[in-house]
Parts: structure tokens; C-alpha cells; sequence
């Protein structure tokens, strides 16, 4: 099993682009997220999805899209990028385990420099 | 809003040390997960815990669940532990929207 793929790794951007980044796990699990992390501040859920069809704005949802029209894909897109939306971005996905608590599994993350 | 507080956010000390991180969250978190993540940027799973405590290895994560507190324990600590180390809550839905991190604590292990 490779886990949670995230691509691209590095991606740099004019203002004013799009993109989309990828997130894919080969582990059926239901739910995914994509958080955004920034220097001295913690990781901030950006959408998530409780299922193919199924996804929720987080804490910091302007600018971005998701969709999920498959259990294994979960792509965040950047509409008009801006600098305010450089930043390391993790995707995650989750399972339910014993106890009610999911299990979380990350991707190795993309770096995004907007300019 | 669920808020999780994390403390040292910097924590340097001696190979062999007995390291102690904390985490306090707020009313509406109902499991805590701790996190690692090395200098390369990947994250990993350590823990997840709604009550007691937990124990692989090392490492030995607690909650107190009347005090909303949870501390993660590093015994004989090695530098190849230097990482950091994230706090994170899940609500009552276990974590499937989505979680809320601390800030992490960056621990730098001394040879």
C-alpha cells in the first residue's frame, strides 16, 4: 500500500493562477481532510469529506474547492492563487478504529510558494 | 470552537532525560491525538487516547479527561527523538471532520 500520495511535492505560482493539488490513499478509507500549515501556527483544517459526494468547509476554507467523486481521490483546488496561500498543505485520511477514534494518515505534504 | 494549547513550544535537553510535553484542550474535544513530525516535514500517528494512558516503546501518552489535559512522556530520550511533536483534538465524531492542532513543541535532543 502506498498510504495517502500527495502531488505535486513543490509547486510555485504567479498570483492570480490556479492549480489543483492532488491527494490520493489506496486504503478505502471514508474520510479525508486537507489542512494547511504556517510558520508558528498549528495545522488548520482547510475541507474535509465524510464520503464520495460528501465534503465540508473547515476553518479556513476561502480560496480553495474540493470535490470527492471517489473514495480514493480527494483534490484541493486553488481558484486565483494569492501569497497569502503559500504554505506547506497535508492531506489526510482517516478510519474508524476501535474505541470510535479514527486513525489518521498523512501525506508527505506539498510546499507552495505563491509569488 | 475546539482550541488545543501545547506546552514548551521549545524544549531542548540531554540525551537521557525524562521528556514530559502538554497538551490542554477545550470543552467539545473528545479524543487526543499525538502526532510527530520529522525535520523532512512527514507526519505520523503516535497516539490516540480518550481516556488512561497508552504506552509504545518510549514514549507514554496520558489523558485526564476531568482536567482536559493530556501529556505525552519521552523515558531515555535519544537524539534521533528531536522531531516535533503536535497535539491534536477530534469531536465527538472521532475526528472524521477533521481535527484541531497545537502549535507543537520543537524538541531538540542533545548527544
Amino acid at each position: 500500500n502506498a498510504g495517502v500520495t500527495q502531488t505535486p511535492k513543490f509547486q510555485v505560482l504567479k498570483t492570480g493562477q490556479s492549480m489543483t493539488l492532488q491527494c490520493a490513499q489506496d486504503m478505502n478509507h471514508e474520510y479525508m481532510s486537507w489542512y494547511r500549515q504556517d510558520p508558528g501556527m498549528g495545522l488548520r483544517l482547510i475541507h474535509y469529506s465524510v464520503g464520495a459526494g460528501i465534503t465540508d468547509q473547515g476553518e479556513v476554507p476561502n480560496g480553495y474547492n474540493v470535490s470527492r467523486s471517489t473514495t480514493e481521490d480527494f483534490p484541493l483546488r486553488l481558484l486565483s492563487a494569492a501569497p497569502s496561500q503559500t504554505s506547506v498543505y497535508f492531506c489526510a485520511s482517516s478510519t474508524r478504529a476501535l474505541g470510535g477514534i479514527n486513525i489518521q494518515y498523512f501525506g508527505a505534504g506539498t510546499r507552495l510558494s505563491v509569488l | 470552537k475546539n482550541e488545543v494549547e501545547q506546552s514548551p513550544q521549545n524544549l531542548t535537553a540531554q540525551e537521557g532525560e525524562f521528556i514530559t510535553i502538554n497538551c490542554s484542550y477545550s470543552v467539545g474535544i473528545s479524543a487526543l491525538h499525538w502526532l510527530q513530525q520529522h525535520p523532512g516535514g512527514g507526519i505520523v500517528s503516535l497516539f490516540m487516547l480518550s481516556s488512561g494512558k497508552k504506552k509504545h516503546g518510549r514514549l507514554i501518552a496520558t489523558i485526564n479527561i476531568q482536567e482536559k489535559h493530556s501529556s505525552l512522556h519521552i523515558t531515555a530520550s535519544h537524539p534521533r527523538d528531536s522531531a516535533v511533536y503536535i497535539c491534536a483534538g477530534g469531536g465527538p465524531g472521532g475526528g472524521a471532520d477533521g481535527l484541531t492542532f497545537g502549535k507543537g513543541t520543537h524538541l531538540i535532543i542533545q548527544p
